[in-house]
Formats: structure tokens, C-alpha cells, sequence
């Protein structure tokens, strides 16, 4: 099992450009997330899919989409990218009380 | 809201203990313990449902008292390996998919030196 992935690892971009993050999972688990990960911030949720077919706003959705394209796939995007999404981020998934966490994807925008 | 961890960072020697604290201004549900090392991606340790349990693993355990709306995390005889950061949750859980929404602290950074 290869639990969670996310593609690409790294990405640079400039100011304005638009990009997607994808996001697997192979553990047939119904709820994805995706966070950011910002210095001395913690985690933030950006936004969540509860199960296949819906999705809902987390704490800091602004600038952000998602598409739960099936249960195994949750991709994040960014359609005009600003210097303020400079950060890591993180997928999730889970169906009880853990959370299987990526690798991460670092994203760098200037 | 994010719960407030304290301390925000602790050095330690291995051997030692140390106590890392979460604290809520709202009613809380359950709480959630993950570790993450530099580079990392976050792991899951425990949970805690509201009830006032105490969970343990080997060395690390936890405890959740909900009145207070305050959780802590107990590691003794600490290792090298407890090094990184310690992030508590605050989960709420989904109705019929059986996951929470969890909201993170901002961590706490344990050191622990030879």
C-alpha cells in the first residue's frame, strides 16, 4: 500500500499562475483533506470531503478550489496564485479518528 | 478557533519527562495527538474522546479532561527518537462519516539531547 500520495513534491510559480495538487489514497478511506502548513501557524484546514461526492470549506479556503474527483483522488487548486499561498501542503485521509497524512507538496510563489 | 499548546518549545535530556499542554475556549469533543519530525509528514498518536479517559502508549500517554476543556500530553523517560513537534487537535466529528474535522494547535517543539 502506498498509503497517501501527493504530486508534485516541489513547485515553483510565479504570482498569478495557476496550478493543481493531486492527492490518492489507497486505503479506501471516505474523508480527504487538504492543509496548509505555515511556519509557528500549525496545521490549517483549507478544505475537507467528508465522503465521495461532497465537499465543504474549511478555515482558510480563500483562493483555494477542490474536486473530489473519486474516493481515492481530492485535487487542490490554486487558480491565481499569490505570494501569501507560499507554503507546505498536506493531504489527509481517514476514516475514524486517524489521519494518514502525504509527503507533502512544498509550493514557493513569487 | 486554534487551542493553545504550551510550552511553545522544551529542551530535553534524555530520560526526562515532559508535559505538553492543549487548552480550548469552546466545548470540546475529542482531542487529537500527532507528532511530526523536520521534512515529515505528521503522525497520528492518540485520541481522546470526551469522557475523561487517559490513553496510553509505552511512554506516552495522554489524558482529556473536558470540563477544563484541556488535554495534556504525558512522555517519560524520554529518547532521542520523541524529537520534533507535537501538535494537538480539536476534532468535531462528521455525522455518518465517522471522521472529524480537527483544528491544530501551533505545535510545540521538543528537543531531546544526549
Amino acid at each position: 500500500n502506498a498509503g497517501v500520495t501527493q504530486t508534485p513534491k516541489f513547485q515553483v510559480l510565479k504570482t498569478g499562475q495557476s496550478m493543481t495538487l493531486q492527492c490518492a489514497q489507497d486505503m479506501n478511506h471516505n474523508s480527504m483533506y487538504w492543509y496548509r502548513q505555515d511556519p509557528g501557524m500549525g496545521l490549517r484546514l483549507i478544505y475537507y470531503s467528508a465522503s465521495e461526492g461532497t465537499t465543504d470549506k474549511g478555515e482558510v479556503p480563500n483562493g483555494y478550489n477542490v474536486s473530489r474527483l473519486n474516493k481515492r483522488e481530492f485535487s487542490l487548486r490554486l487558480e491565481s496564485a499569490a505570494p501569501s499561498q507560499t507554503s507546505v501542503y498536506f493531504c489527509a485521509s481517514s476514516t475514524g479518528g486517524e489521519q494518514f497524512f502525504g509527503p507533502g507538496t512544498r509550493l514557493t510563489v513569487l | 478557533q486554534q487551542p493553545v499548546q504550551s510550552p511553545q518549545a522544551v529542551i530535553l535530556r534524555e530520560g526526562e519527562d515532559a508535559v505538553i499542554n492543549c487548552s480550548s475556549s469552546k466545548a470540546l469533543y475529542s482531542v487529537h495527538w500527532y507528532r511530526q519530525k523536520h521534512g515529515e509528514a505528521p503522525v497520528f498518536l492518540m485520541i481522546l474522546l470526551k469522557g475523561g479517559e487517559q490513553k496510553g502508549h509505552e511512554k506516552i500517554s495522554a489524558s482529556f479532561n473536558e470540563k477544563k476543556q484541556q488535554s495534556s500530553l504525558y512522555l517519560t523517560a524520554s529518547q532521542l527518537s520523541y524529537s520534533g513537534t507535537y501538535f494537538c487537535g480539536t476534532g468535531h466529528l462528521y455525522s455518518g462519516a465517522g471522521s472529524y474535522q480537527l483544528t491544530f494547535g501551533k505545535g510545540t517543539k521538543l528537543s531531546v539531547i544526549p
